[in-house]
C-alpha cells in the first residue's frame, strides 16, 4: 500500500522567511513518482513538480527547491524568501507509475505568510 | 487549451436528490480521475478510468455513487440519494499516458443540507 505524510498540518512564518514543508511517503513500488500541488485559497490544485524515483537530482526552480533522499524516503520542499502570495496549502503525492496510475495525498500543509 | 471543465461550480441540493457532477477532459487525455476532499478525509480518489474504462472503482464510498464515462470527452460522477455527510469539492482530473502531470478541474463545491 501507499501512503503519503505530511507530518506538519499548519505552519506560519513571516515574509522573507525559509520554510521548508516535510513529506514522508511510503510504497513497495521500485517505480513511482513523487508530486506536489499547491492549492491556494481559490481553491484550484496547481502542479508544481514531479520526481521518479530513479532520479535523486534536487531541483530548484526559482525560489523554489526540492530535496529527493531515497534513504528516507523523503520529498521535501523549501520556499526561500517566501512572500505572501505564497500561502496555500500544499500537498505532496505520489504514484505507482506512469501518468494514467492515480495519486495518492498527503493531508496538505497550510502555509501562512505573513506580511 | 481550456483545461479539465467542471461544472457545475457549486451545487446546493437538499438531502434525498440527485446529484450529478460533470467533467470534460482535456481532449486527447486517456486518463480521467475523480477526486473528493473533505476537512476529516483531506483528497481521497473515488474512481478512475482509462480509455473510457474504469479502472478502480473501490474508493466509491457506497452504492449511491455511480460514474460514467460514455465517451473520450464526458465524465458524469452521481450521487443518488444525497447525504449531509456527501457535502465536499469533487475534483476531476485527466492525463494522458505517460505525462505523469495530472491537470485539476476547478472542482464543484457540493453541499448537501
Amino acid at each position: 500500500a501507499q501512503k503519503v505524510t505530511q507530518a506538519q498540518t499548519e505552519i506560519s512564518v513571516v515574509e522573507k522567511e525559509d520554510v521548508t514543508l516535510d513529506c514522508v511517503y511510503e510504497t513497495r513500488d521500485t517505480t513511482y513518482y513523487l508530486f506536489w500541488y499547491k492549492q491556494p485559497p481559490s481553491g484550484e490544485l496547481v502542479f508544481l513538480i514531479r520526481r521518479n524515483s530513479f532520479d535523486e537530482q534536487n531541483e530548484i526552480s526559482g525560489r523554489y527547491s526540492w530535496n529527493f533522499q531515497k534513504s528516507t524516503s523523503s520529498f521535501n520542499f523549501t520556499i526561500t524568501a517566501s512572500q505572501v502570495v505564497d500561502s496555500a496549502v500544499y500537498f505532496c503525492a505520489l504514484s505507482a507509475d506512469s501518468g494514467n496510475t492515480p495519486l495518492v495525498f498527503g493531508k496538505g500543509t497550510r502555509l501562512s505568510v505573513i506580511a | 487549451d481550456a483545461g479539465v471543465i467542471q461544472s457545475p461550480r457549486h451545487e446546493v441540493t437538499e438531502m434525498g436528490q440527485e446529484v450529478t457532477l460533470r467533467c470534460k477532459p482535456i481532449s486527447g487525455h486517456n486518463s480521467l480521475f475523480w477526486y473528493r476532499q473533505t476537512m476529516m478525509r483531506g483528497l481521497e480518489l473515488l474512481i478512475y478510468f482509462n480509455n473510457n474504462v474504469p479502472i478502480d472503482d473501490s474508493g466509491m464510498p457506497e452504492d449511491r455513487f455511480s460514474a460514467k464515462m460514455p465517451n473520450a470527452s464526458f465524465s458524469t460522477l452521481k450521487i443518488q440519494p444525497s447525504e449531509p455527510r456527501d457535502s465536499a469539492v469533487y475534483f476531476c482530473a485527466s492525463n494522458l499516458r505517460d505525462s505523469f502531470e495530472a491537470f485539476f478541474g476547478q472542482g464543484t463545491r457540493l453541499t448537501v443540507v
